[in-house]
């Protein structure tokens, strides 16, 4: 089966501005969560989407949002970027027997 | 709730020698637990799963975690490190199938020659 995909792999944007982020999920999977590696604070848990509804968030400003389309692929949005929004984005796919998949990730740099 | 915590932020072990990697976890209810590996610049591999079944969990590249409830911990294991081991791991805990994931802090295994 394939993977879970990320685009784009690196970003750049200027304080201020708006980033979107892609992800699609296994393929047939419903669920996609987004986690954010920030240096210095770890694997922190973003949003959750299944069946195209936002199921949990973690404790991220409103400015983090996003959305689930039918097909079952996500978008990331950050609004007003600010330099600590700077990380590694990664999407993960819960698949079969509590395992989960992991995309590559899009480093995100806001300068 | 949960919580997990690697014990360890950095490990520094010769190549040829065992590794320990440290993990405790707090949960309200069985947990489903993982380690998953991060080389630099890559995205998350995972290593291996305890689900209730098997205690000792065998996972990939000869890495292996003994889940033991009255210790609540999760240590991962490798009898002879190689350089490729050289990553950073995360121990992961989790309700369910389908809930969040919810990491320890990470330990950076350093692998000299």
């Amino acid at each position: 089966e394939a993977g879970v995909t990320q685009s784009p792999t690196h970003l750049i944007k200027t304080r201020g501005q708006q980033a979107t982020l892609r992800c699609s999920p296994i393929s047939g999977h419903t669920s996609v969560y987004w986690y954010q590696q920030a240096l210095g604070l770890g694997l922190q848990f973003l949003l959750w989407y299944d069946e195209g509804e936002e199921r949990n968030r973690g404790n991220f400003p409103p400015r983090f949002s996003g959305r689930q389309f039918p097909n079952y692929s996500s978008e990331l949005n950050v609004n007003a970027l600010e330099l600590e929004d700077s990380a590694l984005y990664l999407c993960a796919s819960p698949g079969q027997g509590y395992g989960y998949t992991f995309g590559s990730g899009t480093r995100l740099t806001v300068v | 709730a949960q919580s997990v915590t690697q014990l360890d932020s950095h490990v520094s072990v010769s190549e040829g020698t065992p590794v320990l990697l440290r993990c405790n976890y707090s949960s309200s209810y069985s947990p489903s637990l993982f380690w998953y590996v991060q080389h630099p610049n890559k995205g998350l591999q995972l290593l291996l799963k305890y689900t209730s079944a098997a205690t000792l969990v065998k996972g990939i590249n000869g890495f292996e975690a003994e889940f033991k409830k009255s210790e609540t911990s999760f240590h991962l294991t490798k009898p002879s490190a190689h350089m490729s081991d050289a990553a950073e791991y995360f121990c992961v805990v989790t309700k369910a199938a389908g809930n969040k994931l919810t990491f320890g802090g990470g330990t950076r295994v350093l692998v000299k020659p």
